[in-house]
């Protein structure tokens, strides 16, 4: 079955805090995504990944940054979180088929 | 740019009762048009597809006609289950599934 698998599923940081939110897939996928979701806005892509060591912006990168290192896995990174950035947080990993989501990790900051 | 417009919810609706999720879209060329579905808690599941004008996607009793005449995408189902409860985002792509372009989501409530 296949698996794209985000750390945390709930996480409270304070103004401020550096956030690190964790994506592993397991599928070989190339491509990888991160949305964020909030109510009566969908989902707005942030930043986005073709390969390793490789990214780039999305509709929404400011405030944020990404790494990835290792293909299976796709890091976002809010350097100094604001309360703006409280919100439900989507990883994706892309094959020819299809675009397989994880279950998301909310992030409150407060 | 790509855009996609979905009517607002939350929908309301008994069981057994006919589904119609109005989708609309702005793109240049020929994209792709998606329905996925996410149920309380979970992530986003692709709940069908059309690749091409006049195509039909259909899964788990759910229908969508990519209409390009109309830029339209409509989800529909003949009879709900309390179990469609879900929110609904309609998407189109012009590259595969890479930079999807998601609507802002309907809420459905399905009642016994």
């Amino acid at each position: 079955d296949v698996k794209v698998t985000q750390s945390s599923r709930y996480l409270v940081k304070r103004t401020g805090e550096k956030v690190f939110l964790e994506c592993v897939q397991d599928m070989d996928h190339e491509n990888m995504f991160w949305y964020r979701q909030d109510p009566g806005l969908g989902l707005r892509l942030i930043y986005f990944s073709y390969d390793v060591k490789m990214k780039e912006k999305g509709d929404i990168p400011e405030g944020y940054s990404v790494s990835r290192e290792k293909k299976e896995r796709f890091s976002l990174i809010l350097e100094s979180a604001s309360t703006n950035q409280t919100s439900m947080y989507l990883c994706a990993s892309s094959g020819p088929r299809e675009l397989f989501f994880g279950e998301g990790s909310r992030l409150t900051v407060l | 740019g790509n855009s996609v417009t979905q009517m607002e919810g939350p929908v309301t609706l008994s069981e057994e009762a006919f589904l119609t999720i109005n989708c609309t879209y702005t793109a240049t060329g020929y994209p792709s048009l998606f329905w996925y579905v996410q149920y309380p808690g979970e992530g986003l599941q692709l709940l069908l597809k059309a690749t091409k004008a006049d195509d039909k996607g259909s899964n788990k009793g759910f229908e969508a006609t990519y209409r390009k005449e109309t830029t339209s995408f409509h989800l529909e189902k003949g009879s709900v289950q309390v179990s469609d409860s879900a929110v609904y985002f309609c998407a189109l792509s012009d590259q595969g599934f890479q930079k999807l372009v998601f609507g802002t989501g309907t809420r459905l409530l399905v009642s016994p």
